[in-house]
């Protein structure tokens, strides 16, 4: 079964740095998700990206969150200046390559770790 | 209203017992429902797609009522490996795209 991969797996950055995150999406899906899971709290989306560009993001996505998809393959979620409260786990997501309302299939996560 | 509710349990069943959860949505334009397992400090992993007709997987079965907006699952013969939190998910389209909600999960202990 094909599947979604992220690294590292956890990342440990102090308050102030720059994390980049990384992501392997399915082959041939075209949209892609990044989600965030404060311990203990539920899932909340940030961001979805289509085509090279960002189609829809939530309210926590701001200017200190940036994705790109530098090649084919990787998809990636920078955040420019950690804040302790960036300590989460962090999901990379794609909607079944058929189509764009399918069932998610999620990445194993990158625990962040803010000090 | 919570977009997507869910009683967060704990449940704690007995192994072969039968457990259900509901989940409420408050947006009615909602299209797409799931129930996802996720397992502690672990991704969601898709348990099943809900169907307006109602789908069953071997032991789980889904159900969605849009006119009270609400889905249950239902876990028949419950074992050990069922422990985990249960997400429920609904999605619709915003500006063309797919929005996807979870709830806070409903926490499964199955005791032996």
């Amino acid at each position: 079964e094909p599947e979604v991969t992220q690294t590292p797996s956890h990342q440990v950055t102090q308050m102030g740095q720059e994390v980049i995150l990384r992501c392997v999406p399915i082959s041939n899906h075209l949209y892609f998700y990044w989600y965030r899971q404060i311990l203990g709290q539920k899932v909340e989306f940030l961001v979805s990206f289509y085509n090279n560009e960002i189609s829809e993001k939530s309210e926590i996505f701001d200017d200190q969150f940036s994705v790109e998809r530098p090649d084919g393959s990787n998809f990636t979620l920078k955040i420019r200046s950690t804040k302790l409260e960036d300590s989460a786990m962090y999901f990379c997501a794609s909607p079944d390559g058929s189509g764009r309302y399918n069932e998610q299939f999620f990445g194993p996560g990158t625990r962040l770790t803010v000090l | 209203r919570k977009e997507v509710e869910q009683d967060p349990g704990p449940f704690n069943v007995p192994e072969g017992a039968t457990v259900a959860f509901n989940c409420t949505y408050s947006n009615s334009a909602s299209q797409s429902f799931f129930w996802y397992r996720q397992d502690c400090r672990k991704e969601p992993k898709l348990l099943m797609s809900v169907y307006s007709s109602g789908n069953e997987d071997g032991r789980f079965t889904a159900q969605l009522n849009r006119a009270s907006q609400y889905i249950s699952l239902l876990i028949r013969d419950s074992k050990l490996s069922d422990s985990a939190t249960y997400l429920c998910v609904v999605s619709f389209i915003s500006g063309g795209y797919q929005k996807v909600t979870f709830g806070t999960g409903t926490k499964l202990q199955v005791i032996p």
